[in-house]
């Protein structure tokens, strides 16, 4: 079975641009979670979408937004990049919105010059 | 608020040797206790958890974690390291589903191995 795919795996960007980043979770998992990892740091939570619905948000600026797919995949966008952006985007699907054991992809580095 | 402390940046240990990575919790209820294992450059492999019950648990890989409220401490524990075992240790404890049923992770313990 394929685990949770995020793609693309590597990307670069201008400061002031947008970027998308997408994730497809585990087949049947129906909760999907986006992290973000700084070079040194544990990862920190910035969406759980559940059944299309946000269900939860960390402690991110208005610029981060995303959304879930009806087949359950899900798209995290970030507008007018700046360079303290740059990081580790991790994806992580669960099968249920209660469910905390997370299964998580190998992440996007976004590189922001 | 819940947060996850990891006190040791850095441990170096012997191929062959004992490990104990620490990780101290605060958190108001029983928490949900997880440790991840990362590769460099890679995501995040779930080595172990704890939700309820016996407070020592078993993983992959060989790791165990003992669970103990009276020191809010979920410490990762493996009785002979391998080489392979070289990669970032991350501690998260889980929020309820009620409150979002985000993730919340220390900073990490990078694990280097000599041979």
């Amino acid at each position: 079975d394929a685990g949770v795919t995020q793609s693309p795996t590597h990307l670069i960007k201008t400061r002031g641009q947008h970027v998308t980043l997408r994730c497809s979770p585990i087949s049947g998992h129906k909760s999907v979670s986006w992290y973000q990892q700084v070079l040194g740091q544990g990862p920190q939570f910035i969406f759980q979408y559940y059944e299309k619905e946000e269900r939860g948000r960390g402690n991110f600026p208005d610029r981060f937004s995303a959304r879930q797919f009806p087949n359950y995949s899900s798209e995290l966008n970030v507008n007018a990049l700046l360079l303290g952006d740059s990081a580790l985007y991790l994806c992580a699907s669960s099968p249920r919105g209660e469910d905390t054991e997370a299964f998580f992809g190998q992440g996007t580095r976004l590189t922001v010059v | 608020a819940q947060s996850v402390t990891q006190p040791d940046i850095h441990i170096t240990v012997s191929e062959g040797a004992s490990l104990e990575l620490r990780c101290n919790y605060s958190y108001g209820a029983t928490p949900y206790l997880f440790w991840y294992v990362q590769s460099p450059g890679q995501g995040l492999q779930l080595l172990l958890k704890y939700f309820s019950g016996d407070t020592l648990v078993q993983g992959i890989k060989g790791f165990e974690a003992e669970f103990k409220r009276s020191q809010s401490s979920f410490n990762l524990r493996k009785p002979s390291v391998h080489w392979s075992d070289a990669a970032e240790y991350f501690c998260a404890v889980a929020e309820p589903y009620n409150q979002g049923g985000k993730l919340i992770f220390g900073q990490g313990t990078e694990l280097s191995v000599k041979p």
